[in-house]
C-alpha cells in the first residue's frame, strides 16, 4: 500500500519564478494538507483541500495556491518566488477532514525547494 | 491562540536507556489533541502517538508513551530502551480544534542515540 508520495523531491528555482509541487495521497484518503517547514523549524500549515475545495488556510500570502483533482491528488503552486520560500514542503493526507481514529496525518517525504 | 513549546533543542541518550522529550502547550480550548511525530533525515514525518484531552489514561504505543499532565499543560514523550534508529528530530503538535487536521507544531528536539 503506497503511502503519501510527493514530487519532485528536490528542485532549485530563482527568485521571481513559479513552482508546482505535486502530492498523491495515501490510498483511501481524500483530504490533503500542505505544510511548509523552514530549516530548523517545525512545519507550518499552508492549506487543506477536501472535495476539490480549499477548506482551511494558514497565514500564507496569495502567492501560495493549490488545487485538488478528482482522484484526490493535489498541487501546490507558489508564484513570484522569494528567497524566504526556500523550505521543505510537506504533504499530508487523511481519511476525511477530521482524520483517522486518532486524527493522525500521514505525511510524505516532502519536496525540498531552494530559491536562489 | 494555540502554541506548542519544546525547550530542548537537542538531547542525547545512551542506547537502551530511556529518554524524555519535553512539550508544553497553550490553549484555551477544552477539547484538543496532542501528537508526537518523528522526522528522520529523509524528511518524512512519522506519526508516533496521540493523546486526546479527554483521555483518562496516558497513551502508549510500543516503546513510546506520553506523559500527559493536563493541569500543567504538558505532554512529554518518553522513549524506552532507546535504539540507534531513534536518532531523529521529534516534534510535538496540537490539532487546532477548529481546523480539523490543521496541526500546530513546536520547534522540535533533535535526539541523538549513542552506542
Amino acid at each position: 500500500d503506497a503511502g503519501v508520495t510527493q514530487s519532485p523531491t528536490h528542485l532549485i528555482k530563482t527568485r521571481g519564478q513559479q513552482v508546482t509541487l505535486r502530492c498523491s495521497p495515501k490510498s483511501g484518503h481524500d483530504t490533503v494538507s500542505w505544510y511548509q517547514q523552514a530549516l530548523g523549524q517545525g512545519p507550518q500549515f499552508i492549506f487543506q483541500y477536501y472535495e476539490e475545495e480549499e477548506r482551511q488556510r494558514g497565514n500564507f500570502p496569495d502567492r501560495f495556491s493549490g488545487h485538488q483533482f478528482p482522484n484526490y491528488s493535489s498541487e501546490l503552486n507558489v508564484n513570484a518566488l522569494l528567497l524566504g520560500d526556500s523550505a521543505l514542503y510537506l504533504c499530508a493526507s487523511s481519511p476525511g477532514l477530521a482524520g483517522g481514529l486518532a486524527g493522525e496525518l500521514f505525511f510524505g517525504e516532502g519536496s525540498r525547494l531552494t530559491v536562489l | 491562540a494555540q502554541k506548542i513549546t519544546q525547550t530542548q533543542p537537542g538531547m542525547f541518550v545512551q542506547e537502551k536507556e530511556a529518554v524524555t522529550l519535553d512539550c508544553t502547550y497553550d490553549t484555551s480550548d477544552q477539547s484538543y489533541g496532542l501528537f508526537w511525530y518523528k522526522q528522520p533525515s529523509s524528511g518524512e514525518m512519522i506519526f508516533l502517538i496521540y493523546q486526546g484531552s479527554y483521555d483518562e489514561q496516558n497513551a502508549t504505543e510500543g516503546r513510546y508513551s506520553l506523559n500527559f499532565q493536563k493541569a500543567r499543560k504538558s505532554a512529554n514523550l518518553v522513549i524506552s530502551a532507546s535504539q540507534l534508529g531513534d536518532s531523529a528530530m521529534y516534534f510535538c503538535a496540537m490539532r487546532d480544534p477548529w481546523g480539523y487536521n490543521k496541526l500546530i507544531f513546536g520547534a522540535g528536539t533533535r535526539l541523538a542515540v549513542h552506542p
